[in-house]
């Protein structure tokens, strides 16, 4: 069946420092992508979503490129700050699934002033 | 809008106990969702209704856990008996239309605790 798979956490960094977290899909169909970010104590926030092959999604600079060839959705930021520091869930979500939203396991990241 | 209401927010029970889990979606959403998280294996979907109706319940883990959608405005997802395994936090989610293309939108989680 189709998955999300993301890189393992905890992700530590400096703040300014460039993110990268990494996601890769199986999905038998033509799937949309989405980042959702997880702040302590609240539940999921759409983050960035991509709804083709080669869409970049964009929010709060962060961004995410819909690679079909690759089948990859990585996220990625040039500079973080403390406040970034949370759980980041790559996700897919496929028509022939009948609306299902399948997450990844999810990935820490703490930023470190 | 207050967005999507769970109650409550923390459950502590002992093992054998009844618990069950409540569900405001956000007025206007036909989908609604409940997942599970846990440490070990992550988000799991539970159940998704559609229009009030289940349409999809291959991730209720057992016959202990039960879901119901009255109406548009109020979802439960029960445990009978509750054991220490079912130990997580419960989210609650929903959208309108399919989330295919649409933000989904969480509550706050329930903390489940069992002893």
């Amino acid at each position: 069946g189709d998955s999300v798979t993301q890189m393992e956490g905890p992700v530590t960094l400096s703040e300014e420092a460039f993110l990268t977290i990494n996601c890769t899909y199986t999905a038998t169909g033509y799937p949309s992508l989405f980042w959702y970010v997880q702040y302590p104590g609240e539940g999921l926030q759409l983050l960035l979503k991509a709804t083709k092959a080669d869409d970049k999604g964009s929010n709060k600079g962060f961004e995410a490129t819909y690679r079909k060839e690759t089948t990859s959705f990585h996220l990625e930021k040039g500079s973080v700050q403390v406040s970034d520091s949370a759980v980041y869930f790559c996700a897919l979500s496929a028509d022939n699934q009948g609306g299902k939203l399948i997450f990844g396991q999810g990935t820490e990241l703490s930023v470190k002033p | 809008d207050a967005g999507v209401i769970q109650s409550p927010r923390h459950e502590v029970t002992e093992m054998g106990q009844e618990v069950t889990l409540r569900c405001k979606p956000i007025s206007g959403h036909d989908y609604l969702f409940w997942y599970r998280q846990t440490m070990m294996r992550g988000l799991e979907l539970l159940i998704y209704f559609n229009n009030n109706v289940p349409i999809d319940d291959s991730g209720m883990p057992e016959d202990r856990f039960s879901a119901k959608m009255p109406n548009a405005s109020f979802s439960t997802l029960k445990i009978q008996p509750s054991e220490p395994r079912d130990s997580a936090v419960y989210f609650c989610a929903s959208s309108f239309r399919q989330p295919t293309n649409e933000k989904l939108f969480f509550g706050s989680g329930t903390q489940l605790s069992v002893l």
